[in-house]
């Protein structure tokens, strides 16, 4: 009955590949995002969606690219890995848009080698 | 841009102390969130409190905010080592669909 599930839990890989991460959420929401943590556990913003449409593309590199293909789905493909990329990845929802609570899934650990 | 900032970065209690965590923000909002992660896992929910409210309580939780100082601060009383996490203000300052933005936390760690 997991509300926002991710997966993989981790994923370790080297620079250059191209990898993706998958979310989804069964709680009916419109709206998901995406986060990254870094080692310093600063969370920030990276995507987010509302009914499958771009809300938000903060200021990330054109490697990383979210897919919604439903309301309920909401993935993060990231091409040629850098080092730099390596941190915790969060996909999170909310019914109202941000002025509600969000809801988090696990989180990715992505490690590049 | 960071809008919240907590403080203290790093609090060690013993159980059954009271904790205290601080959030000071930047700009106007229209709510703050407080969210609790353990290690290893993702953000929860602990509890909002929005720009027109002064104080909001939830079981051992008390959360006030003054919006005047863009401040607000998260207090867990009669604290029990299951506490032990890192706990983030958020704020959204912007229309629904856009994000919160998160400080940096605070690590809380009660030794029993």
């Amino acid at each position: 009955d997991t509300a926002v599930s991710q997966t993989p839990k981790y994923l370790v890989t080297q620079m250059g590949n191209d990898k993706s991460i998958k979310c989804e959420q069964n709680l009916g929401h419109d709206t998901m995002y995406w986060y990254k943590q870094d080692s310093k556990k600063f969370l920030k913003i990276m995507f987010s969606y509302n009914n499958k449409e771009l809300i938000i593309n903060e200021t990330v590199p054109n490697r990383f690219s979210p897919k919604s293909p439903d309301k309920a789905h909401l993935n993060l493909h990231i091409n040629s890995l850098e080092l730099g990329d390596s941190a915790v990845y969060f996909c999170a929802s909310s019914p109202t848009g941000a002025r509600g609570t969000q809801y988090f899934g696990p989180g990715t650990r992505l490690t590049v080698l | 841009s960071q809008q919240g900032e907590e403080d203290p970065q790093a609090l060690s209690i013993q159980e059954g102390e009271n904790a205290t965590m601080n959030c000071s923000y930047k700009t106007s909002i229209n709510n703050l969130q407080w969210y609790r992660q353990n290690s290893g896992r993702g953000l929860v929910h602990l509890i909002l409190i929005r720009s027109n409210e002064r104080e909001k309580h939830s079981g051992r939780l008390r959360v006030t905010l003054d919006t005047s100082k863009k401040s607000s601060s998260l207090l867990i009383t009669a604290s029990r080592a299951a506490d032990t996490a890192s706990y983030f203000c958020a704020t959204d300052a912007g229309q629904a669909g856009t994000a919160l933005i998160f400080g940096k936390g605070t690590t809380l760690s009660v030794s029993s």
